[in-house]
This record gives structure tokens, C-alpha cells and sequence, in this order.
């Protein structure tokens, strides 16, 4: 059964600074991984999908990395801001029933 | 206006109380997802639907039931509701393009407290 790991829990850090946000995945048969945002009372908002053939994918200041042998998958925010704050979740779409497993979330805080 | 809304966004009930939520959407998606997401835990399936004669059971299905009355709404239903469905709960849309499984799109989401 595909599990998804998010540490830490929480992370806080000065403006400015660069940071990775760490999700590792159980089984690597997987379809795509993706990264999403939630911030309070305004639902999930898609940031990075990453197929499974793919090693990486580029947003502005994100980059999302994946490692299917590892299990792992990191999303790296540069020149980090106060508007970043909010909780990063990363799903694991399964090959096969194309169903997201997702991770519990980092919540990050930028302190200005 | 938003491509995926959810009603109510907050509701307090009591416990064997029946309720619905509503999930509209207006992005012309085929599939649409009921979601519930707990304190320190991810989201997790209760109903998926890959269209309006499609209804799958998620991971967590039971004591729950959906309804997709048309390809833009999918409405979640709780037939006698317990303290532990008190959660916040997701619908979301997503879309084949090109053969690929595509992103999901989610609602603000509802609030749902049973008492």
C-alpha cells in the first residue's frame, strides 16, 4: 500500500532564505507525483505535477525533483517570501487506479 | 466566479442528523472527487466518479453516498451523521488531456462539525 511522507510537519524561516520541502512515497509504481498549496479557506491549488518519466519541473521561484528509485521528491522555493506562507502537500497519483495518495503537509511560515 | 464551488462552507449538525454537500463545477470536467482532510493527516478518498453513470467507492466510502446529477455536479451525502465525519471535506475536478491523467482542481472546501 503506497504511503506519502512529508517532513517536517512545520518549517519556519526568514525572507529571502532558499528551502526544500522534503515528500518521500513507499512504492515507486507511480503515475505522476504533484505539488500542491492550501491556504486557509481557499481549497488546494495545483503548483507542479511531475510525470513519472520526468526528473524534474520549474515554476518561477519552484522547483519540484524527482527520484522514482528513491522514493523521494523535493520542491525547492527560492528567495523565499511571506505570500509563500501556507501548507505544502505532496500527492503520489498510483499507476493503475490513478487515485492520489497524499502526504499529511508541511505547514511553512516566511517571517518577514 | 470560481471554476469549482462548494455548498455550504461551513454546517454544524448532530449527530443522526442526514446531510448533503454540494460540489459544482463549471471547467467542463468529466471527473469529479469527494475528498476529506483530518488534522495531521492528507486528504483522503471517499467517491470518485469518471462520469455521470461512473460512481466509484474511495478509501474511506462508508457512511457516505454521492450523487451525480450531471457532469457538473457531484454531491456528497452523510445518511445518519457521527462526531468522527467531523472533518473538512474537498470535492475536486480533473480531465484527461492527451491521454494524460491531468492536475485536479479543488473547491474552498466545507466545513462540516457533527455534534
Amino acid at each position: 500500500k503506497q504511503e506519502v511522507t512529508q517532513i517536517p510537519a512545520a518549517l519556519s524561516v526568514p525572507e529571502g532564505e532558499n528551502l526544500v520541502l522534503n515528500c518521500s512515497f513507499t512504492d515507486s509504481a507511480i503515475y505522476n507525483l504533484q505539488w500542491f498549496r492550501q491556504d486557509p479557506g481557499k481549497g488546494l491549488t495545483s503548483l507542479l505535477l511531475i510525470q513519472s518519466s520526468q526528473r524534474e519541473q520549474t515554476s518561477g521561484r519552484l522547483n519540484a525533483s524527482l527520484d522514482k528509485s528513491s522514493g523521494r521528491s523535493t520542491l525547492y522555493i527560492a528567495a523565499s517570501q511571506p505570500g509563500d506562507s501556507a501548507t505544502y502537500l505532496c500527492a503520489v497519483m498510483n499507476d493503475g487506479n490513478y487515485q492520489l495518495i497524499w502526504g499529511a503537509g508541511t505547514k511553512l511560515i516566511i517571517k518577514p | 466566479d470560481a471554476d469549482v464551488t462548494q455548498t455550504p462552507r461551513n454546517r454544524i449538525t448532530k449527530t443522526g442528523k442526514r446531510i448533503m454537500l454540494e460540489c459544482s463545477q463549471t471547467k467542463g470536467h468529466d471527473r469529479m472527487y469527494w475528498y476529506r482532510q483530518d488534522p495531521g493527516l492528507g486528504l483522503r478518498l471517499i467517491y470518485y466518479s469518471f462520469d455521470v453513470k461512473d460512481i466509484n467507492k474511495g478509501e474511506i466510502s462508508d457512511g457516505y453516498s454521492v450523487s451525480r446529477q450531471a457532469q457538473a455536479k457531484f454531491s456528497l451525502s452523510l445518511e445518519s451523521a457521527i462526531p468522527n465525519q467531523t472533518a473538512l471535506y474537498f470535492c475536486a475536478t480533473s480531465d484527461l488531456v492527451g491521454g494524460d491523467q491531468e492536475t485536479q482542481y479543488f473547491g474552498p472546501g466545507t466545513r462540516l462539525l457533527v455534534l
